[in-house]
């Protein structure tokens, strides 16, 4: 009975290398939301996604991050040529339906910290 | 864009201390939801609201959706240690997918 699985938990970069963070969503959930928190922030929406499809990018940068929820595998945020300003906790979440009733199932988080 | 603002920021509180929080809008939201992050953990939903002037209970917990739709709060009554954490109010509305997160409001319990 597994939830939504993140992994790395903790990711540790240099500037200028990429990180990739994986998401499983919770098994029959098949969109996927990612979430950006800052350091004692609230969560920033980044992307919402269903598989083979990107829904909702409007809170992704539009420079070096993108993601992907392939039709088999995890869904991946890849973020390149890291930043310090890309540290942060990122949280995958997934929900059954198409229908969003905002009620959605988080995963642990995966934190990178960029040196 | 939209923004939800929580009150207080933080809340420093004894055991078995009434707790009282709220989250303001300036945008109309169809939904309203709280959700509660503990330390390193992601967050997990204690109460969803779905209509104007609704109030709803989970236990130790009550929640309501105003009736202008553009606030809600969250109550929590005889506060346990294990209270402790930020709770995060957040907001859907009708022409987006995305749900929009609050501030939040830290509680820290004490015995």
């Amino acid at each position: 009975n597994a939830g939504v699985m993140q992994n790395p938990r903790h990711l540790v970069r240099r500037r200028g290398q990429e990180a990739r963070l994986r998401c499983s969503p919770m098994k029959g959930h098949s969109h996927v939301y990612w979430y950006r928190q800052l350091p004692e922030e609230g969560l920033k929406f980044m992307v919402y996604l269903q598989k083979e499809n990107i829904i909702d990018e409007s809170g992704m940068p539009k420079e070096r991050f993108s993601a992907e929820f392939p039709k088999e595998g995890p869904s991946i945020l890849r973020i390149q040529q890291v930043v310090r300003g890309d540290s942060a906790a990122y949280f995958c979440a997934s929900s059954p339906t198409r229908e969003n009733t905002g009620e959605l199932f988080f995963g642990e988080g995966s934190r990178l910290t960029v040196l | 864009g939209q923004q939800l603002n929580q009150s207080p920021q933080s809340m420093f509180i004894q055991e078995g201390e009434d707790v009282s929080m709220n989250c303001t809008s300036s945008s109309i939201f169809n939904t309203w939801l709280w959700y509660k992050q503990d330390p390193g953990e992601g967050p997990v939903l204690l109460i969803a609201l779905y209509k104007a002037g609704e109030l709803t209970s989970n236990g130790r917990l009550t929640a309501q959706f105003g009736i202008t739709r553009k606030d809600s709060f969250l109550n929590i009554s005889a506060s346990i240690p294990s209270d402790v954490g930020i709770y995060f109010c957040a907001g859907l509305s009708y022409n987006t997918d995305k749900l929009i997160f609050g501030t939040g409001t830290r509680l820290q319990v004490f015995p």
